[in-house]
């Protein structure tokens, strides 16, 4: 099966840059995912890392080490939209894509 | 269609009837998923679709809970002789299932079931 490690909470003030680690547990694995979900709202997805490496899109950045079992993801230029929760995710040797339990990242004035 | 569409959008239920979720998905995505999130909670998975088979059931959390996908398009999600702790929004998936298509999965806004 597979498990991940996520921190429950996070917070940074606007401007700053955050990162949340994922550190994960799985029997097969394909890729390591970010999404994002607004209070009330349906995840979105972020990002995604195959390979080792840091990937970036606009202020976002996500990284995996594939030998570590350990990705983050690196939000820059911090924005009050950018509260929210964060969930990491591995596509597994089947294709199923397992959940982390979230990261709540709070951003203060 | 356009997204991932879930019906009902709300659910309330009593203790002790069957209800059934619908999912759509994304026309053509050969992966489909079932997630239930619980208030302020991570998603928790149920069962993964690939085309008509579910390679994946670990997820559901009794024999209560059963899945089924036709067509390899709609899925029903159905849960039996519901109990309380089956309040929770259950969101739906799906991806192209298919080499670097399916490396992004799209929501839909889940049902909110409620059970009084």
């Amino acid at each position: 099966g597979q498990s991940l490690e996520q921190p429950s909470e996070v917070t940074a003030v606007e401007g700053a840059i955050v990162q949340i680690n994922c550190t994960y547990q799985t029997s097969g694995f394909y890729g390591l995912s970010w999404y994002q979900q607004h209070d009330g709202g349906a995840p979105t997805f972020l990002s995604y890392n195959a390979l080792d490496g840091l990937e970036e899109t606009g202020r976002f950045s996500s990284f995996l080490s594939r030998s570590d079992s350990y990705g983050y993801l690196l939000l820059q230029e911090l924005q009050m939209k950018d509260s929210a929760s964060y969930f990491c995710a591995v596509t597994g040797s089947a294709r199923q894509l397992t959940f982390g339990s979230g990261t709540q990242l709070t951003v203060l004035p | 269609g356009a997204g991932v569409s879930q019906s009902p959008s709300n659910k309330v239920t009593e203790k002790g009837k069957d209800v059934e979720l619908r999912c759509d998905p994304i026309s053509g995505h050969t992966a489909l998923y079932w997630y239930r999130q619980s208030l302020g909670q991570g998603l928790e998975f149920l069962i993964y679709f690939q085309g008509n088979s579910a390679p994946d059931k670990s997820g559901l959390p009794s024999d209560r809970f059963s899945a089924e996908r036709t067509g390899g398009s709609v899925s029903t999600l159905t849960i039996q002789r519901t109990q309380q702790e089956d309040s929770a929004v259950y969101l739906c998936a799906s991806s192209g299932g298919q080499g670097a298509q399916d490396t992004e999965a799209f929501f839909g806004q889940g049902t909110r079931l409620t059970v009084v």
